[in-house]
């Protein structure tokens, strides 16, 4: 079966650090993947997309990895601060649907 | 600019009630649109998608069903609630370009729905 897995456990990391998430994914073959945010009672907001022919994107402090062969992408903060806790989602692209399937999310806690 | 609208906030239903809730985009035309449920501390699971007008995709088979009578204009219904139904329900629009993968989801400010 299709599966999108995150670490369900949280991720606490000191202020200063670099935090690196995971999304592995089983029986995909994604067009793309995508990273968002998502605050406590609120929706996800989006952060980067990736395409299956990319290695890896950049965005300010954020970077993505995205390795088809491996079935992962990597999801990095540096210098992450405590405004960066928050849970955060990777959801992957269809190559023949519009449908946008989430992973369980991730909760990130950066502490001071 | 773009702008989604979805209400109510916050419902609370007794169970064998009806449920309708609406989502609405503003400033843009032919949007993807999706309505996602997300049970407490888990993901987001995906119950319908529509690329169109009346076009309508169900992903899990429930109580639930969902309508686009307009273009910008997404509607997720249920005759009667189950308890189970309870959750945060959080609608989505996004823009396929032509020829390229799908743009990033923009989400609204989701309906807590607690069914008691």
């Amino acid at each position: 079966s299709q599966k999108i897995e995150q670490n369900s456990e949280a991720l606490n990391i000191q202020e200063g650090k670099t935090a690196t998430l995971t999304c592995n994914y089983t029986n995909y073959s994604p067009a793309y993947l995508q990273w968002y945010r998502q605050d406590p009672g609120r929706g996800p907001v989006f952060l980067l997309l990736i395409r299956e022919n990319e290695k890896e994107k950049r965005k300010e402090r954020l970077k993505v990895t995205f390795d088809t062969t491996l079935k992962q992408s990597l999801f990095h903060i540096t210098a992450s601060q405590p405004a960066d806790s928050a849970t955060y989602l990777c959801a992957l692209g269809d190559h023949n649907t519009d449908k946008l399937i989430f992973g369980t999310g991730t909760r990130l806690q950066v502490f001071p | 600019s773009q702008t989604i609208h979805q209400w109510p906030a916050t419902l609370v239903q007794p169970v064998g009630s009806p449920l309708s809730l609406e989502c609405t985009v503003e400033g843009t035309s032919n949007p993807n649109l999706y309505w996602y449920r997300q049970a407490a501390g888990r993901g987001l699971q995906l119950l319908f998608y529509s690329v169109g007008i009346g076009q309508i995709s169900s992903e899990v088979p429930q109580n639930l069903s969902a309508s686009r009578p307009q273009d910008r204009q997404f509607i997720l219904s249920s005759k009667k609630l189950l308890l189970s139904d309870s959750g945060f329900y959080l609608c989505a629009w996004s823009v396929p370009l032509p020829g390229t993968v799908n743009t990033e989801a923009f989400f609204g400010q989701g309906t807590r729905l607690t069914v008691v």
